[in-house]
């Protein structure tokens, strides 16, 4: 198989604080990791591309002092939203890209509240 | 920019009604379309990748096709678990993240 999983599936925090989300490739080694985002009846949008080892790449509009992304291992990145907003409710999920092929595979979802 | 458009924005079919969802795409250097599936809250669950024009793959009910300006993805004989949103997204580069569509949602009555 190839099962990515995220930690946790939802959260609620207050306006302000910061909170991290975990992404683990489960049986298979990931040197690029990829965080999206979706709102409500909208498609995934690309929000950084993570890679083992380096610095992550961001998306155009994407603020990178806002979602902080460590890929410290081939099998974990983590996206800790810092400062969170209720405009940053969103879900969030996270693919790892399976070599030597191009797929990505999906995680679950984090659901993410900001009240 | 790269741009998916996907049709119909919905579907809803009998059971056993067979079908096709289109997806249409502009990219600059194509390195594969992938088709995914999503349940409600839920990660896409990958279905097939398409290299290059002509391509087509096979899983069950679904069989995938691609031309060079779009890409239908066939669903024979449907059955109500096949309800779900369709997602097709394309890749630039080797490590480059997908842009996708904003899906068909299909939905199967039986």
């Amino acid at each position: 198989g190839a099962v990515v999983s995220q930690h946790p599936s939802w959260v609620i925090c207050k306006s302000g604080t910061s909170v991290k989300i975990e992404c683990r490739s489960l049986d298979f080694q990931a040197t690029t990791m990829f965080w999206y985002r979706q709102f409500p009846k909208q498609s995934l949008m690309l929000m950084a591309t993570s890679n083992e080892g380096s610095k992550a790449t961001y998306e155009q509009g994407v603020e990178k002092d806002k979602f902080l992304i460590n890929h410290a291992s081939l099998t974990l990145s983590t996206l800790t939203v810092t400062s969170a907003h209720p405009e940053d409710s969103s879900f969030y999920i996270c693919s790892a890209q399976r070599s030597p092929t191009d797929t990505q595979y999906f995680g679950p979802g984090t659901r993410l509240t900001v009240l | 920019e790269d741009q998916v458009t996907q049709s119909p924005e919905a579907l809803r079919l009998q059971e056993g009604e067979s079908s096709s969802l289109n997806c249409s795409y502009t990219v600059s250097g194509l390195r594969g379309l992938f088709w995914y599936r999503q349940d409600p809250g839920k990660g896409p669950e990958f279905l097939f990748t398409l290299y290059s024009a002509g391509e087509e793959k096979e899983k069950e009910r679904l069989k995938a096709t691609l031309t060079k300006k779009e890409s239908f993805l066939h669903i024979t004989a449907p059955k109500p678990e096949d309800s779900a949103t369709y997602l097709c997204a394309v890749r630039r580069g080797g490590a480059d993240g997908l842009t996708f569509g904003k899906g068909t949602h299909l939905i199967i009555q039986p």
